[in-house]
């Protein structure tokens, strides 16, 4: 199957620093990418839809400028978590589409970040 | 989009076959049904998806109902591998392949 991959997997910042995660779609290519955030115990939360070589779409709640998101190529998109504080903290989950009729997802393997 | 309703949790004795219900009453007729499962500090992992009939692979079977607005996902016999939290999803023909994800049912195995 297509695979999805995420970096790094793990990630500890100070609080007031800017981490970057990226997410890769190996063997296609992606026009769309979402990101999702999940706190523990709790479900999948969808952050924003990155389209290649346009804007995000964020979900409602989400601050655009505190989660940059870039889809500059169709196998790369990154997330930017920008002046980090540790309610930041969370597991970063991203999602690629080749465009399946089927709507199938391929999910990367999440990046957990910890802001002190 | 449609929403789905699962059981928050379930358990099941290892070998024993385990039926993951899922309701989703507002469903389109264009509307595919997904199930992912979630292992711990993992991202999702797809496990099998269909449309109107019933679908086996080598993982699960997915039971469909004929109106559609419910589905039962089948493992056949449970392993200890098989704990995770199993999420239904629908997924619109429409190109935005955007999954709302419900809270899931955590599956807890009984060795």
């Amino acid at each position: 199957g297509a695979v999805v991959s995420q970096h790094p997997s793990r990630v500890i910042c100070k609080s007031g620093t800017s981490v970057k995660i990226e997410c890769r779609s190996l063997d296609f290519q992606a026009t769309t990418m979402f990101w999702y955030r999940q706190f523990p115990k709790q479900s999948l939360m969808l952050m924003a839809t990155s389209n290649e070589g346009s804007k995000a779409t964020y979900e409602q709640g989400v601050e655009k400028d505190k989660f940059l998101i870039n889809h500059a190529s169709l196998t790369l998109s990154t997330l930017t978590v920008t002046s980090a504080h540790p309610e930041d903290s969370s597991f970063y989950i991203c999602s690629a589409t080749p465009g399946l009729a089927t709507g199938e997802l391929f999910f990367g393997e999440g990046s957990r970040l910890t802001v002190l | 989009d449609a929403k789905t309703t699962q059981p928050n949790s379930m358990e099941s004795n290892e070998e024993e076959p385990v039926h993951l219900p899922c309701n989703h009453s507002t469903i389109s007729g264009t509307d595919y049904i997904h199930w992912y499962r979630q292992l711990p500090s993992q991202g999702p992992e797809y496990v099998i998806h269909g449309l109107t009939s019933n679908v086996n692979n080598r993982m699960a079977s997915l039971a469909i109902a004929e109106d559609r607005k419910s589905s039962t996902l089948i493992l056949h016999r449970a392993t200890l591998r098989d704990a995770a939290v199993y999420y239904c999803i629908l997924s619109r023909d429409s190109g935005t392949y955007k999954y709302i994800f419900g809270t899931g049912t955590r599956l807890k195995v009984l060795a």
